[in-house]
């Protein structure tokens, strides 16, 4: 089963931030929080991830709370092309553990 | 190659026939993923190899599915005697061994 628990569907205005929250209460230490996308049908796009420190790159920002707990994809000026599904997933694959549990994800519309 | 190629793209196969999906890794990825995808739920995890040891089989359904790495490079994930509940997208992921999975576009299979 998965180990993270997302909203099933979020809409968001475009050119305004989606914040797309993941909860993972059981996250262990050594375990990383990653996110994913997928657009239609192509396979899933790898976005960002971050263990215990907010994360920043080219198309998202990943903000971890202190206890790990939960996270939030950021996606600060949506457009159009972001509606997919985004999936969060905690692995621990620095050290040796690997397996990439995924969920139902978070189907996000941006509506022009 | 720049990404990983999964092929065939799309097969349709009688049931009770046996068919073979092949996956290409990025270049220098020693870890490969098999998925399997049906419409609407997210990636269902089957085995995963660190060069050509296959870690963990523990997703694979049943014994008609079997897969092999065995140069440590390209894979193959086999079905044998097809079911019509075999029908689904099988993706192929890979790694350096740490860090993010990337996806290739995955194989359509149809069993009629």
């Amino acid at each position: 089963d998965a180990k993270t628990t997302q909203p099933t569907s979020m809409d968001c205005a475009e050119g305004r931030a989606a914040n797309l929250p993941c909860n993972h209460s059981t996250i262990s230490g050594n375990e990383y929080v990653y996110w994913y996308r997928q657009i239609h049908s192509q396979g899933p796009q790898y976005i960002i991830h971050g263990l215990k420190n907010n994360e920043t790159n080219e198309m998202a920002s990943l903000i971890i709370t202190e206890d790990r707990k939960s996270s939030t994809l950021i996606l600060p000026h949506a457009t159009l092309r972001d509606t997919a599904v985004y999936y969060c997933i905690v692995s621990d694959t620095y050290s040796g553990t690997y397996k990439y549990i995924f969920g139902t994800g978070t189907r996000l519309k941006v509506l022009a | 190659g720049a990404g990983v190629s999964q092929s065939p793209r799309y097969k349709v196969t009688k049931r009770g026939q046996d068919v073979a999906l092949r996956c290409d890794p990025i270049s220098g990825h020693v870890s490969l993923y098999w998925y399997r995808q049906a419409l609407g739920q997210g990636p269902e995890f089957l085995t995963y190899f660190n060069y050509e040891a296959q870690q963990d089989k523990s997703g694979l359904p049943n014994d008609r599915f079997s897969a092999e790495r065995p140069e440590g490079s390209i894979s193959t994930l086999t079905i044998q005697r097809t079911e019509q509940r075999d029908s689904a997208m099988y993706r192929c992921a890979s790694s350096l061994g740490q860090g993010p999975i990337y996806f290739g576009e995955g194989s359509w299979l149809t069993v009629v």
